[in-house]
C-alpha cells in the first residue's frame, strides 16, 4: 500500500514570493503517477500539476513547478509570485497506474497568501 | 463542457438512516469515482465504476454502495447512517479512469452531516 506524508499542515507566504510545499511518498511500485491538487473554499479539487513516475523531468505549469527526486521519494510543490488567488488548501496525492483512479492523498498543507 | 455536477450541495440526516448521493460526470466520461473527506480521515478512496462495472474499491464497510448508469451517471447510498459519515463527498470522473496519462476532474462535493 502506498502512503503520502505532508509535514506542513500550515503554511504562509506573502503576496510575490515564493513559497515551497513538501511531500513524500512510499511505494514499491515503479509506474506511478503524482499530483498536486488545490482545495479553495468552494471545495472543488482542482489540479494543479502532475508528474509521471517514468520522466526524470520535472513539470512546470506556469508557476507552479515540482521537485521530484524518485530515489529519494519526494515531491514537492514551489508557488513561484504567489497570489492571493492560491489561498487553499493543497494535497499532494499518488496513483499506482495499476488501480486507475484509486488516488491516495497526503493531509494537506493549508496555505495563505497574506498582503 | 458542464463540469461535475454533484446533488445535492447539502444534507442533513439522522443516525439510522439512509442517503443517496448522485453525481453526473462530464460528457463523455465514463469512469466516475468516489472519495470521503472528513477532517479526521482525510480523503479516502471509496469506489469506481467504469461503464456501469465497480472497477475498484477501497476500505469501506458494505454500508456504502454505489452504482452507475447507463448514461455514467453514479450514485453512492450509505445505509444505517452513523455519527462518523458526516464528511463531505466528492466525486470525480474521467474518460478511461485514470489508466492513461488523463485527468480527473472533481466536482464541488456533497456535504452530509449526520445527527
Amino acid at each position: 500500500a502506498q502512503t503520502v506524508t505532508q509535514s506542513q499542515p500550515e503554511m504562509s507566504v506573502q503576496e510575490a514570493e515564493t513559497v515551497t510545499l513538501s511531500c513524500t511518498y512510499d511505494t514499491s511500485e515503479n509506474n506511478y503517477y503524482l499530483f498536486w491538487y488545490k482545495q479553495p473554499p468552494s471545495r472543488q479539487m482542482i489540479l494543479v500539476i502532475r508528474q509521471e513516475a517514468y520522466k526524470q523531468q520535472n513539470a512546470t505549469e506556469n508557476r507552479f513547478s515540482v521537485n521530484f527526486q524518485k530515489a529519494a521519494k519526494s515531491f514537492s510543490l514551489k508557488i513561484s509570485d504567489s497570489q492571493l488567488g492560491d489561498t487553499a488548501m493543497y494535497f499532494c496525492a499518488f496513483l499506482n497506474t495499476g488501480t486507475a483512479s484509486k488516488l491516495t492523498f497526503g493531509t494537506g498543507t493549508r496555505l495563505q497568501v497574506t498582503l | 463542457k458542464a463540469g461535475v455536477t454533484q446533488t445535492p450541495r447539502y444534507l442533513i440526516k439522522t443516525r439510522g438512516q439512509q442517503v443517496t448521493l448522485s453525481c453526473s460526470p462530464i460528457s463523455g466520461h465514463r469512469s466516475v469515482s468516489w472519495y470521503q473527506q472528513t477532517p479526521g480521515q482525510g480523503l479516502q478512496f471509496l469506489f469506481e465504476y467504469f461503464s456501469e462495472t465497480q472497477r475498484n474499491k477501497g476500505n469501506f464497510p458494505g454500508r456504502f454502495s454505489g452504482r452507475q448508469f447507463s448514461n455514467s451517471r453514479s450514485e453512492m447510498n450509505v445505509s444505517t447512517l452513523e455519527l462518523g459519515d458526516s464528511a463531505l463527498y466528492l466525486c470525480a470522473s474521467s474518460f478511461a479512469g485514470g489508466r492513461t496519462n488523463e485527468k480527473l476532474f472533481f466536482g464541488s462535493g456533497t456535504q452530509l452531516s449526520v445527527l
